[in-house]
């Protein structure tokens, strides 16, 4: 099956620095790609859409200027927390779908952040 | 607006009990998904529905839907320790750029 990756798996920083995070699809080409986040029992939410080639599609709410989203190539899309500070850690996933099986969201791995 | 919910919230139950998890969506639905998710873990697909009335079983898990009643269930049959974890239910839509609205989850705890 599809399979995408997503590093780092965890990070801890300190308040006012930048963190990437990278999400890709090691066998299928994603034209879109998701980005959640989760706080500690709660459900996903959806941060922004990904599109390769285009800007993000950011949800309501959610800061732009932020969350930095890339989508560079059809197999990457990348996240950048700037100036991160501690109400922004979390635990962040990514998603894509295989555009020939398009039926199944395949999600990566998530990368809990800790900012300090 | 879109909501999804879940109940119930949080389940315990024995091992080889059988229970219902059910998701009810607001409006009418091109797909609705069942995902697992295990601490500190991200999230594993379990089913995925696309009509009215389907039905999908894996293992101990089986899955249907009910477009007409917006709700789809989760039955889990002869529960054992491993199917203990979070599950959400997920409603996508076409026309909201294939973007998923999930539930809250129902965290189960399957207990010897």
């Amino acid at each position: 099956g599809a399979v995408v990756s997503q590093h780092p798996s965890w990070v801890i920083c300190k308040s006012g620095t930048s963190v990437k995070i990278e999400c890709r699809s090691l066998d299928f080409q994603a034209t879109t790609m998701f980005w959640y986040r989760q706080f500690p029992k709660q459900s996903l939410m959806l941060m922004a859409t990904s599109n390769e080639g285009s800007k993000a599609t950011y949800e309501q709410g959610v800061e732009k200027d932020k969350f930095l989203i890339n989508h560079a190539s059809l197999t990457l899309s990348t996240l950048t927390v700037t100036s991160a500070h501690p109400e922004d850690s979390s635990f962040y996933i990514c998603s894509a779908r295989d555009g020939q099986g398009y039926e199944k969201l395949f999600f990566g791995s998530g990368t809990q952040l800790s900012v300090l | 607006e879109l909501k999804v919910e879940q109940n119930p919230l949080f389940l315990s139950m024995q091992e080889g009990k059988n229970y219902t998890i059910y998701c009810n969506y607001s409006t009418t639905s091109d797909r609705l998904y069942w995902y697992r998710q295990d601490p500190g873990k991200s999230l594993e697909s379990l089913f995925v529905l696309l009509s009215n009335g389907a039905v999908k079983q894996e293992g101990r898990l089986m899955a249907s839907l009910d477009t007409k009643a917006r709700l789809s269930t989760l039955h889990i049959t002869a529960a054992v320790h491993d199917l203990s974890a979070t599950y959400f239910c997920a409603v996508e839509y076409y026309t909201n750029a294939g973007k998923s609205t999930f539930g809250d989850g129902t965290t189960l705890t399957v207990k010897p």
